[in-house]
């Protein structure tokens, strides 16, 4: 009865490949985001989107492409991976798109580039 | 990271209170928000405070907002092993502004026996 959850837990990849992680959350939530967590612990927003529409896109390199089949589902997919880009990335959800609305978030997939 | 300030560690002993301190520079959002995080694991929201409150408290945390230095506090009462983890202060949005949260750097909270 996971209610944010994230495939895969742990990404080891070559620079330059083209990775792709998966969320799905089965909360009924309207909206769903990306946040990057690096080695420092500092985490930002990247993307959020709600009702499959992108309303928040961070200053964030174009190999970075989200993709929303439907609300329950908000994928990350990166091209041309670069060390850089190595860190947590979180997936989130929240019923709305408000202040006030909770974020749930899930455990998280670490991203490792060599 | 950048508007948002938390020193990184705090150790404190078990039954002891723990006071988690967080200052920001942006003053025109509408919440403020404190988040935890524990090993391996994704970030779980604790407790809110709407900006034009000066404290809440909700069992053992208590938030205190101080708008004139821009200076949010998490006091967390009796602190148990199992408060061990990392605290996050978040900068709520703009209204009408989506949910987009500015987090802060981050506090390590160890409590020893």
């Amino acid at each position: 009865d996971t209610a944010v959850s994230q495939t895969p837990k742990y990404l080891v990849t070559q620079m330059g490949n083209d990775k792709s992680i998966k969320c799905e959350q089965n909360l009924g939530h309207d909206t769903m985001y990306w946040y990057k967590q690096d080695s420092k612990k500092f985490l930002k927003i990247m993307f959020s989107y709600n009702n499959k529409e992108l309303i928040i896109n961070e200053t964030v390199p174009n190999r970075f492409s989200p993709k929303s089949p439907d609300k329950a589902h908000l994928n990350l997919h990166i091209n041309s991976l670069e060390l850089g880009d190595s860190a947590v990335y979180f997936c989130a959800s929240s019923q709305g798109a408000g202040a006030t609305y909770e974020q749930y978030f899930g455990p998280g997939t670490r991203l490792t580039v060599t | 990271g950048e508007d948002v300030e938390q020193s990184l560690f705090l150790s404190v002993r078990e039954g002891d209170s723990s006071v988690i301190n967080c200052t920001y520079t942006d003053s025109s959002s509408t919440y403020l928000y404190w988040y935890k995080q524990e090993p391996g694991a994704g970030l779980q929201l604790l407790t809110y405070i709407f900006s034009n409150m000066d404290m809440k408290q909700d069992q053992r945390l208590t938030v205190l907002l101080n708008k004139k230095d821009k200076h949010l506090s998490l006091r967390i009462a009796d602190t148990q092993t199992g408060d061990s983890a990392i605290y996050f202060c978040a900068w709520g949005p703009f209204i009408g502004g989506g949910n987009k949260l500015t987090f802060g750097t981050g506090t390590q909270l160890k409590v020893e026996l």
